[in-house]
């Protein structure tokens, strides 16, 4: 499968603990994305990077979120302190540069679901 | 600001029926526009996408989505729908990098 993984599936923690996500995009793919999704809602923006820089940040990535793409590749999504509202999926994308990504749009992997008890 | 709205929560049909899910969206530029589907346990997959050019866009699984500009809307159509249709369903709208999602329609087909 070349697809866009993610890992793990599913984590549940208690509040206050720290988690981090993983994400391996397509090996070709130099953008790479975060979004949250929350039940009965569409994803939501959180950030992107293309190649190792993260370009932008969403309002909705408060202080307690840190992503890193530290060698262009693969891509860590860390919660700190978390609390009952982080419980969400969130989605990892990736895509190429917006002229090659035009034709193919994104990938989304099958996201991390995240529990917080 | 950028937002995306779809119509119908929820849609349950019968095998066979004809689909119609409406969505709208507010920006004022150009924009690429999106129909996604995401089948249960399953992640985000493409189903159409308008950049330009003709405003009937089909995708798979005989899909079809049509952008009329003058209302904002890019609704998604299915003459026929199939119980393996059933899923949710997410419009997007991306100005530049990042998507826009509506809330999603859950479409529920009973055989």
């Amino acid at each position: 499968d070349t697809g866009v993984s993610q890992d793990p599936r599913h984590k549940i923690t208690k509040r206050g603990q720290n988690v981090t996500f993983r994400c391996d995009p397509i090996s070709e793919h130099n953008r790479l994305y975060w979004y949250r999704q929350t039940l009965g809602q569409g994803p939501e923006f959180l950030t992107y990077f293309q190649n190792e820089a993260q370009l932008e940040k969403s309002r909705l990535l408060s202080d307690r979120f840190s992503a890193e793409r530290p060698k262009g590749s693969f891509s860590t999504l860390e919660i700190q302190r978390t609390e009952q509202g982080d419980s969400a999926m969130y989605l990892c994308a990736s895509s190429r540069l917006a002229g090659g990504d035009r034709n193919y749009g994104y990938t989304f992997g099958s996201g991390t679901r995240l529990t917080v008890v | 600001a950028q937002s995306v709205s779809q119509h119908n929560h929820h849609v349950i049909l019968s095998e066979a029926a004809s689909l119609e899910l409406g969505c709208n969206y507010s920006y004022g530029g150009t924009v690429n526009l999106f129909w996604y589907v995401q089948y249960p346990g399953q992640h985000l997959q493409l189903l159409l996408k308008y950049f330009s050019g003709d405003p009937l866009v089909k995708g798979i699984k005989g899909f079809e989505a049509e952008f009329i500009k003058s209302k904002f809307s890019f609704n998604l159509r299915k003459p026929s729908v199939q119980w393996s249709d059933t899923a949710e369903y997410f419009c997007a709208v991306r100005p530049v990098n990042q998507f826009y999602f509506g809330t999603g329609t859950s479409l529920t087909v009973i055989p």
